[in-house]
């Protein structure tokens, strides 16, 4: 099993510019999580998916972020305009259906973004 | 919403002693409680879990007890080893009616020295 694929694994970009993190989750995975980590806020979860629907998406901080699953192998996370405070390592992470005890949720290796 | 908080931040033992990790959650509903551990420049791994109708479970070093009266969990990990420094991380389940996902601790930076 090829675990979940994030990419870039690392981005510096200039303030203003626009960021995607893509991430394919393991094949077969019915839930996608994006969370975002930070010394200060720790592990935090921006948004989740089941089946390709946004299910929760509380935790984005604002709109400049958006998030996507257009097909069950594909998601992607945007920043438009990216900001200093957004520097922090993005996780994705999948896990397959909970069947009401909870399932282990599998991330992936993060993707570092800075922005300057 | 679900608060997990876990305690203590940091944590120094040394090589053979044993390392005690606590977390407490606010949601008499989770029932799904993992924990994590993170090497450097890595994502979290699962190391153990434990669900609401289990009081305590083992796995070789590694061992998790839950109280669900008093909402706590605890990991345990016996026998340390440098290989086990690490940022711990405990979580909790969080539910909504169209499915769930996990709220997690700040994390404890466990470092074993030899």
């Amino acid at each position: 099993d090829a675990g979940v694929i994030q990419s870039p694994r690392h981005e510096v970009t200039e303030m203003g510019q626009e960021v995607t993190l893509r991430c394919k989750p393991i094949s077969g995975h019915d839930y996608l999580f994006w969370y975002r980590q930070t010394m200060m806020r720790g592990l935090e979860l921006l948004i989740y998916f089941n089946n390709n629907v946004p299910i929760d998406d509380s935790g984005m901080p604002e709109d400049r972020f958006s998030a996507k699953m257009p097909n069950a192998s594909f998601s992607t996370l945007k920043i438009q305009p990216s900001e200093p405070r957004d520097s922090a390592v993005y996780f994705c992470a999948s896990s397959s259906q909970d069947r009401g005890g909870g399932n282990t949720i599998y991330f992936g290796e993060g993707s570092w973004l800075t922005v300057v | 919403g679900e608060n997990v908080e876990q305690h203590p931040s940091t944590l120094s033992v040394q090589e053979g002693d044993s390392a005690v990790i606590k977390c407490t959650y606010s949601d008499s509903a989770s029932n799904y409680f993992p924990w994590y551990k993170q090497e450097l420049g890595k994502g979290p791994q699962l190391i153990i879990d434990i669900r609401s109708n289990v009081g305590e479970k083992k796995d070789q070093r590694i061992a998790v007890t839950l109280n669900k009266t008093a909402k706590h969990f605890s990991l345990h990990i016996t026998e340390t080893q440098p290989e086990d420094s690490a940022v711990y991380f405990c979580a909790a389940s969080i539910r909504s009616n169209s499915g769930y996902a996990l709220n997690f601790g700040k994390g404890t930076s466990l470092l074993v020295t030899p």
